[in-house]
């Protein structure tokens, strides 16, 4: 069974560019995956940040940007504020129907 | 405005049922696929269920099949989760989603506790 792996945590000192990765257990990630980001505070619903691999979701600051780097989906912060420390998830479609979330990144910026 | 507003959620008993409602406003509904997303408490997302626009197609999780079904009514803009046979493990947050490659929109969530 192909799993979608994501870091299990990084930190960042804030105004540095941090990098998260989306993989598979089994081949390569590419647009096809449709890879989407997905933020989320404690107590919060998750919030899209990016969809279909690089388009932004309306009202989210260009610091965040999405790729495909290797054989795996990207998420990119650029300059990393105090506001970003949340849980990161994102999402791969994985054909026939199926979709699976990766297992979330806690990022930590201090 | 945008919206999913989820509703149903509640406490149940192992093998008991509950249906779990997601109503859409602010798009066109029919137009999108849409999602079931649940969270167990303290853990990650997880994917459990998809239904095409027109109600036609629907895939399911390996962990719900066979137990849950999804559906749509879209002269009521309402998307639905029929869920039996619960499980201990069955307990989360449900998000109802809108289509995540084409911008999901999340509901706020409704939660589901199996005793």
């Amino acid at each position: 069974q192909t799993v979608v792996t994501q870091e299990p945590s990084v930190s960042v000192t804030p105004g540095v560019t941090v990098t998260l990765t989306c993989g598979l257990t089994s081949g390569s990630v590419s647009t096809t995956n449709h890879p989407s980001w997905f933020q989320q505070t404690p107590g919060q619903a998750p919030r899209t940040l990016i969809y279909s691999t690089n388009s932004r979701s309306s009202g989210v600051p260009d610091r965040f940007s999405g790729s495909i780097l290797g054989n795996k989906a990207a998420l990119t912060i650029t300059g990393a504020q105090t506001d970003d420390e949340s849980d990161y998830y994102c999402v791969l479609y994985l054909g026939r129907g199926v979709w699976v979330f990766g297992g979330g990144t806690k990022l930590t910026v201090l | 405005e945008v919206q999913l507003v989820e509703s149903g959620g509640g406490l149940v008993q192992r093998g008991g049922s509950l249906r779990l409602s997601c109503e859409a406003s602010g798009f066109t509904f029919s137009n999108y696929w849409m999602h079931w997303v649940r969270q167990a408490p303290g853990k990650g997302l997880v994917w459990v269920s998809r239904m095409s626009g027109d109600g036609s197609s629907a895939t399911y999780a390996d962990s719900v099949k066979g137990r849950f079904t999804i559906s749509r009514d879209n002269a009521k803009n309402t998307l639905y989760l029929q869920m039996n046979s619960l499980r201990a493990e069955d307990t989360a947050v449900y998000y109802c989603v809108r289509d995540p490659a084409l911008a999901a929109i999340w509901g706020q969530g409704t939660l589901v506790a199996v005793s």
